[in-house]
């Protein structure tokens, strides 16, 4: 198994809702991303987790809430979020980060 | 704030011709850069990474990485119009491993 597996594909939620992202990766790799991206940007980093912990913490509001149960999860929690939120979701995993990430499919989300 | 810099394009070449495509990087330090392409809608994908100065190939993509110019470069050989797409450059932070900055990225049309 060679693939970053992501649900939802597509997500449109309210303002008030909570929603969660996951992402499930099983080449034994040990760090774990996820990246924010916007129409015609480039990926911006949002959390790293490596070995299970939270290494890398970009200055992501708190309405963005990551979790790493196991070695092959990754979750990202959604709570009172804004349109500006709207985006796609990209999560990534590395066994070497020198070797570069495999990513997964992406969540496209809309806020409502 | 370190920067990743490449020319947005569109960058239009015909079937058959050699694309070339040009990232620069402010981080002096960097020592690993990634290509990754993205078609429209879809998540990046590796195609290759580079650590030292001078040229590595891998099938019809080469790499070139010069760092005292901070310059790192994609050459597509013999391009098809299935190489349309675009070409985000990524560079590793020299000492958060874990850390990476993308460029914007450059479109690609190979036109038949």
């Amino acid at each position: 198994d060679t693939e970053v597996t992501q649900t939802p594909k597509h997500l449109v939620m309210g303002m008030t809702n909570k929603k969660s992202l996951k992402c499930e990766q099983h080449m034994g790799h040990r760090a774990m991303y996820w990246y924010k991206q916007k129409a015609k940007k480039p990926p911006e980093l949002m959390f790293v987790y490596s070995y299970e912990k939270l290494s890398i913490n970009e200055s992501v509001p708190s309405r963005f809430s990551p979790e790493c149960p196991n070695s092959s999860l990754l979750n990202l929690h959604l709570h009172a979020l804004q349109p500006e939120d709207s985006a796609l979701y990209l999560c990534a995993s590395s066994q070497d980060p020198g070797n570069g990430y495999t990513f997964g499919s992406g969540t496209r989300l809309t806020v409502v | 704030q370190k920067e990743v810099e490449q020319n947005s394009g569109p960058l239009s070449v015909p079937e058959g011709a050699i694309a070339s495509l040009n990232c620069t990087y402010s981080d002096r330090g960097s020592q690993s850069f990634f290509w990754y392409r993205q078609y429209s809608g879809k998540s990046p994908e590796l195609i290759m990474f580079i650590y030292s100065n001078g040229d590595k190939e891998d099938g019809r993509f080469t790499a070139q990485l010069n760092k005292a110019s901070q310059y790192v470069s994609l050459l597509i050989r013999d391009s098809q119009p299935s190489d349309s797409a675009t070409y985000l450059c990524a560079v590793r932070e020299q000492y958060n491993f874990n850390k990476f900055y993308f460029g914007s990225g450059t479109k690609l049309n190979v036109k038949p």
